[in-house]
């Protein structure tokens, strides 16, 4: 079983729709989690962190988390062209690094 | 948040030559990384940069293979010898800060030939 799971996608959502991308991963003492965008041909760029159960919002980023069910979401509502990309979900290590899940592709259609 | 630059941003490469690439963080942190991204794929740990003391290695990668320097709080360096085309890859370099964030450099894209 890999550590940190996500759909690859691509998933597709049309201009102004919400993006619901999903994670779990399997390590129950993980305290620490992360959203990273990557452009294609860039580096991973942070979007949001969350540390508490519930819900964290960021503008049009919302981060979920359920340590209960191991399982992290990232939501964005009204969803532009300009957010299409790989988003990959990130948790922290007892090392303190990060452990990467495959990412999930996200396409919007204009 | 940290701003990272890694030196070179690309390199073509010979087999049986080794590569070293730098980087530099604009402000002192507690942890840096290297992490490797094969084309398609997601990121890979390949070791913690530790300050003044060894690399701590991830299973699969080994010291011989990818020295890493960290001489102060803000460089640090990951070399890959003896370089085949399997090496081809991006190598990443991230910094951690307040709350465990990482923030990671521009990337290097190696191609062996």
């Amino acid at each position: 079983q890999k550590e940190v799971e996500q759909n690859s996608g691509p998933l597709s959502v049309p201009e102004g729709a919400i993006a619901s991308l999903n994670c779990t991963y399997s390590d129950r003492v993980s305290q620490s989690f992360f959203w990273y965008r990557q452009y294609s041909g860039k580096s991973p760029e942070l979007i949001m962190s969350i540390y508490s159960n519930g819900d964290k919002e960021d503008g049009r980023f919302t981060a979920q988390l359920n340590k209960a069910s191991q399982y992290v979401s990232l939501l964005i509502r009204d969803s532009q062209p300009s957010d299409s990309a790989t988003y990959l979900c990130a948790v922290l290590t007892g090392r303190r690094a990060l452990t990467f899940g495959s990412g999930t592709r996200l396409q919007v259609q204009p | 948040s940290a701003v990272i630059s890694q030196k070179p941003s690309r390199d073509i490469c010979q087999r049986g030559t080794s590569l070293t690439i730098q980087c530099q963080v604009d402000s002192q942190v507690t942890m840096m990384f290297w992490y490797r991204q094969q084309p398609g794929q997601s990121l890979t740990l390949i070791a913690t940069a530790n300050q003044g003391s060894e690399a701590t290695y991830e299973s699969g990668f080994v010291i011989d293979k990818f020295p890493i320097s960290r001489p102060n709080l803000t460089f640090s360096t990951l070399t890959v010898s003896n370089m085949s085309p399997e090496d081809s890859s991006i190598y990443l370099c991230s910094a951690g800060t307040v709350q465990e964030t990482q923030y990671f450099g521009p990337g290097t894209r190696l191609l062996v030939l």
